[in-house]
C-alpha cells in the first residue's frame, strides 16, 4: 500500500479562487510529520508547510494552511486566493518516527499538477 | 545563505561511465539525503546519512554509492551508468528528526545517461 496518496494528478483553478489539494497517508507510527512542497517548472523543491502528528492546531503559513484530520489520515493543503505564480507541482510527504526515528527522510506522494488560469 | 549546494546542475553521461554528484551544506546539519525524481513521479530515497562516517540505504540504492567523510559533504557516486539512472537528483539536509520541521533541498542535478 502506498504511504502517501495524492488522488488529483492535475487541477485547473481560476485565479483568486481557493484550492484544496488532497493528501492521505498511511502509517502505524504515533509520531510522524507531514510536509508539503511546491515544485515550479524550474525544478527546485520549495518547502511550504509542516504539521506534526501531535500538533493540535492546523498549521498555517501565509496563504497556505493544512487541513489535518488525524482520524481520517488526511492532510490536505489549502491555498487561499490563488495566484498565477501558484502554478506548479505540489507534493505531500511524510516523515515517520519508526524504528529509525525518522532518520530515513521523507516518503513522497506522486504529486498534483496545479494550473492557475487567469 | 548558500544552504544545500549541488553540482553539476546538468550532465550527460555515457552508458558504463561513472561520475560523482557533489553535495555540500553549510547549515551544520547532521542528516543528509539523496533522492531521485523520475518524470511525473515523486522523490524516492537513494541513500541517507545521520552523521559523518554513517550512511545507510534508502528505497532505491542499487547502482549508487555514497560516503560521508565530513558533516558538510555527501557525494553520490554512480558506477557503470545505465539509462535507468536518467533522472533528476536532489540532495537534502536537516537537523535531527526530533527538531526538524523542514528538510532543505538543493536545486537538483539533471542527469541523462545515453
Amino acid at each position: 500500500a502506498q504511504k502517501i496518496t495524492q488522488t488529483q494528478p492535475g487541477m485547473f483553478v481560476q485565479e483568486k479562487e481557493a484550492v484544496t489539494l488532497d493528501c492521505t497517508y498511511d502509517t502505524s507510527d504515533q509520531s510522524y510529520g507531514l510536509f508539503w512542497y511546491k515544485q515550479p517548472s524550474s525544478g527546485e523543491m520549495i518547502f511550504l508547510i509542516y504539521q506534526g502528528s501531535y500538533d493540535e492546531q492546523n498549521a498555517t503559513e501565509g496563504r497556505y494552511s493544512l487541513n489535518f484530520q488525524k482520524a481520517r489520515k488526511s492532510a490536505n493543503l489549502v491555498i487561499s486566493a490563488s495566484q498565477l505564480g501558484d502554478s506548479a507541482m505540489y507534493f505531500c510527504a511524510m516523515r515517520e518516527g519508526g524504528q529509525r526515528g525518522g532518520a530515513d527522510g521523507l516518503t513522497f506522494g506522486k504529486g498534483t499538477h496545479l494550473i492557475i488560469q487567469p | 545563505n548558500a544552504g544545500v549546494t549541488q553540482t553539476p546542475k546538468f550532465h550527460i553521461l555515457k552508458i558504463g561511465q561513472s561520475m560523482t554528484l557533489q553535495c555540500t551544506q553549510d547549515m551544520n546539519h547532521n542528516y543528509m539525503y539523496w533522492y531521485r525524481q523520475d518524470p511525473g513521479m515523486g522523490l524516492k530515497l537513494i541513500y541517507y546519512s545521520v552523521g559523518a562516517g554513517i550512511t545507510d540505504k534508502g528505497e532505491v540504492p542499487n547502482g549508487y554509492n555514497v560516503s560521508r567523510s565530513t558533516t558538510e559533504d555527501f557525494p553520490l557516486r554512480l558506477e557503470l551508468a545505465a539509462p535507468s539512472q536518467t533522472s533528476v537528483y536532489f540532495c537534502a539536509s536537516s537537523y535531527s528528526p526530533r527538531r526538524a520541521n523542514t528538510i532543505y533541498f538543493g536545486e537538483g542535478s539533471w542527469l541523462t545517461v545515453v
